[in-house]
């Protein structure tokens, strides 16, 4: 079946660690988006990418990196320098044809 | 930035009642899109609407769309128990494809 993958479910962060989510979709979808929800709000976009080797910034790029070397992944490395990355993050995909969005199930990271 | 503001931010009906949201939203748009989230999940899609439509149906859902106002309203018709989610609006810009996402409204349907 076609989807977007999204692991781990949860990650825990030392203060002063990088951590990486990934995100990987079987859709044939030109375009990975990813989001980050904190609780009770909407989704806020950290950054995005429409084609292989290239991204743009979001409203709220700072403290993450993204790169996109592949058409099925986009991988997300929350950097010591975002200050508060606990949240619910939400990767997404879709075709430059078809507009809606196909999501993942999340990851839920959490500073310890 | 969020573009969308639904309204209201929550909403508590019984089953079998109609469900009624609004998202209003600031700039020029492409397309706007309704999406519904259950508790700690992805979100799932729901229904799109073009800037030159006015309505759209897909079952129960229905969407309306005016752009003089900058705002758009879900009807879920006989609700269920299981229609108990969070929905959001998200508007597409006129070029590109990133989405901008409002702040959802939280339905609860009692059986």
């Amino acid at each position: 079946d076609g989807g977007i993958t999204q692991s781990p479910k949860y990650l825990f962060r030392k203060e002063g660690q990088n951590v990486t989510l990934s995100c990987e979709q079987n859709l044939n979808h030109d375009a990975m988006y990813w989001y980050r929800q904190d609780p009770g709000q909407g989704l806020r976009l950290i950054y995005y990418s429409q084609i292989v080797n290239d991204f743009q910034k979001g409203d709220i790029a700072e403290g993450y990196s993204v790169s996109r070397e592949k058409k099925e992944s986009f991988p997300l490395t929350v950097t010591s320098a975002q200050k508060n990355p606990t949240a619910f993050y939400l990767c997404a995909s879709s075709s430059l044809s078809r507009l809606g969005y196909t999501f993942g199930s999340g990851t839920r990271l959490t500073v310890v | 930035s969020q573009q969308g503001e639904e309204d209201p931010q929550a909403l508590s009906i019984q089953e079998g009642e109609n469900a009624t949201m609004n998202c209003s939203y600031k700039t020029s748009i492409n397309n706007l899109q309704w999406y519904r989230q259950n508790s700690g999940r992805g979100l799932v899609h729901l229904i799109l609407i073009r800037s030159n439509e006015r309505e759209k149906h897909s079952g129960r859902l229905r969407v309306t769309l005016d752009t003089s106002k900058k705002s758009s309203s879900l009807l879920i018709t006989a609700s269920r128990a299981a229609d108990t989610a969070s929905y959001f609006c998200a508007t597409g810009e006129t070029s590109g494809s990133r989405l901008t996402f409002g702040e959802g409204t939280q339905l609860t349907v009692n059986p």
